[in-house]
């Protein structure tokens, strides 16, 4: 049982470049989540998706964009990279009812130059 | 605004116990969740409280009292593998989770 996926493990990015982070779980759980993670700041959403064909901002969405065409895969891109997005990304998924658990993946750091 | 509130670092000894506060202020209140974190690993899943009181899971013990909107992780009986960050999360009215910064936990022989 793999969980959640993430590629890639780590990532150096040139400023202005385009770049998709991608993730994929694999225990049909409705709701998956984008969080950055940065030293000293809790955890924060960046967008999320309750469903398969859905999908909403969360506290910090400038500069990234998702889709949700399945339930498997909620793949993140950053359309032109500035180095304020060098942080570790981790994904997350949940079964989408109340007082679920989300499930986080392995993460990915990425940095940008 | 929404805030999350919790000790940077803490240290502690092995074999002993420790307690992780963690206050919160959030639009709404739908659960709050304790979460484990490692150095360059992904947080997992410790503990959830909706109700107020105690919730006991072996070593670790998590309560919460919404009026006074406080919650503690207590930790027995200290191994050196629980050296790690301890995540607070509160899920709010949106059905979202607002993360503390996290609290350090050294542990020393």
């Amino acid at each position: 049982i793999a969980g959640i996926t993430q590629a890639p493990t780590s990532q150096i990015l040139a400023a202005g470049r385009r770049m998709t982070l991608r993730c994929t779980q694999d225990m049909r759980h409705n709701a998956m989540y984008w969080y950055r993670q940065d030293l000293g700041l809790g955890l924060r959403l960046i967008h999320y998706s309750n469903t398969a064909g859905t999908t909403g901002k969360g506290e910090v969405p400038d500069g990234y964009s998702v889709s949700r065409a399945n339930t498997d895969d909620f793949p993140l891109t950053l359309a032109s990279a500035v180095p304020s997005q060098t942080s570790v990304y981790f994904c997350a998924s949940s079964d989408g009812r109340a007082g679920d658990t989300q499930y986080f993946g392995p993460g990915t750091r990425l940095t940008v130059l | 605004g929404q805030n999350i509130d919790q000790p940077t670092e803490m240290t502690a000894t092995e074999g002993a116990i420790v307690q992780i506060n963690c206050t919160y202020q959030t639009s709404g209140f739908n659960g709050l969740f304790w979460y484990q974190q490692h150095a360059g690993e992904a947080p997992t899943f410790l503990s959830y409280n909706v109700l107020d009181g105690l919730e006991e899971k072996g070593r670790f013990s998590s309560f919460l009292s919404r009026s006074k909107g406080y919650s503690y992780l207590l930790l027995k009986e200290l191994q050196m593998k629980d050296s790690a960050s301890y995540l607070c999360a509160v899920r709010d009215s949106n059905y979202q989770l607002i993360w503390g910064a996290g609290t350090k936990l050294i542990i020393k022989p």
